[in-house]
């Protein structure tokens, strides 16, 4: 069945640096969502990419669709200790899951102030 | 504005116990689902429904249950607790299974299963 695959599965950063995300698809995507979860938290909807090539920015957050709808990343620059959390990629596919979201296994990341 | 409201956010059950997990949404959201987290695992999903009088299987659906007999309600039935359904388990909903505007999650149930 579809599997969407995340990568780094832990990421530990120095506030300021930059973090980056990756997901990837075994098949391809209708659309593909992004969530973020604080640690004892739930996740939480960020934003969703549907167009082939998409790019869209939430201030210091960049999201990108890739040109085949098989892959994102999400990109975080100059990180802040309120970034802290499991940012998880979630995507749609009409193929084998019926149609429903299919969560990544999430990035866990931690800055040190 | 309640959002999705999980009841309990903490259970311990003994192994056999059967128990219900309670989710409740006031958005009139159509859409409603059941995912447990378990680590390093993301989150999967057990149960859905696109709406009243409709439920299907997600991708680990053996040994729950669940029903959908009115829009806000969606409740999750564990028939013979077992320890590997030791997991958070997060009800989720949204207008549309497709809808642009993400899932909005309830704040989990934390269950262990002795």
């Amino acid at each position: 069945g579809q599997q969407v695959m995340q990568i780094p599965q832990y990421q530990h950063v120095q506030e300021g640096e930059d973090f980056t995300t990756y997901c990837n698809s075994s098949t391809t995507l209708s659309n593909i969502q992004w969530y973020k979860q604080r640690p004892g938290g739930h996740p939480v909807f960020l934003i969703q990419l549907v167009k082939s090539g998409e790019v869209k920015k939430q201030k210091r957050l960049t999201f990108q669709f890739g040109e085949a709808k098989k892959n994102s990343s999400l990109h975080i620059t100059a990180t802040q200790t309120t970034d802290v959390g499991t940012y998880f990629c979630a995507g749609l596919s009409y193929g084998g899951s019926q149609g429903n979201l299919i969560f990544g296994k999430g990035t866990k990341l931690s800055v040190k102030p | 504005n309640a959002g999705v409201t999980q009841t309990p956010k903490f259970q311990v059950l003994k192994t056999g116990q059967s128990m219900t997990l309670q989710c409740a949404q006031d958005m009139n959201h159509e859409y409603m689902s059941w995912y447990r987290q378990d680590p390093g695992m993301g989150l999967r999903l057990i149960h859905y429904s696109v709406g009243a009088g409709i439920t299907d299987q997600g991708e680990v659906p053996n040994g729950y249950n669940v029903s959908r007999s009115t829009t806000e309600d969606f409740p999750l039935r564990l028939l013979s607790a077992a320890p590997s359904q030791t997991s958070v388990y997060f009800c989720a909903s949204s207008y549309t299974r497709t809808y642009g505007g993400g899932y909005t999650f309830g704040s989990g149930t934390r269950l262990t299963v002795v």
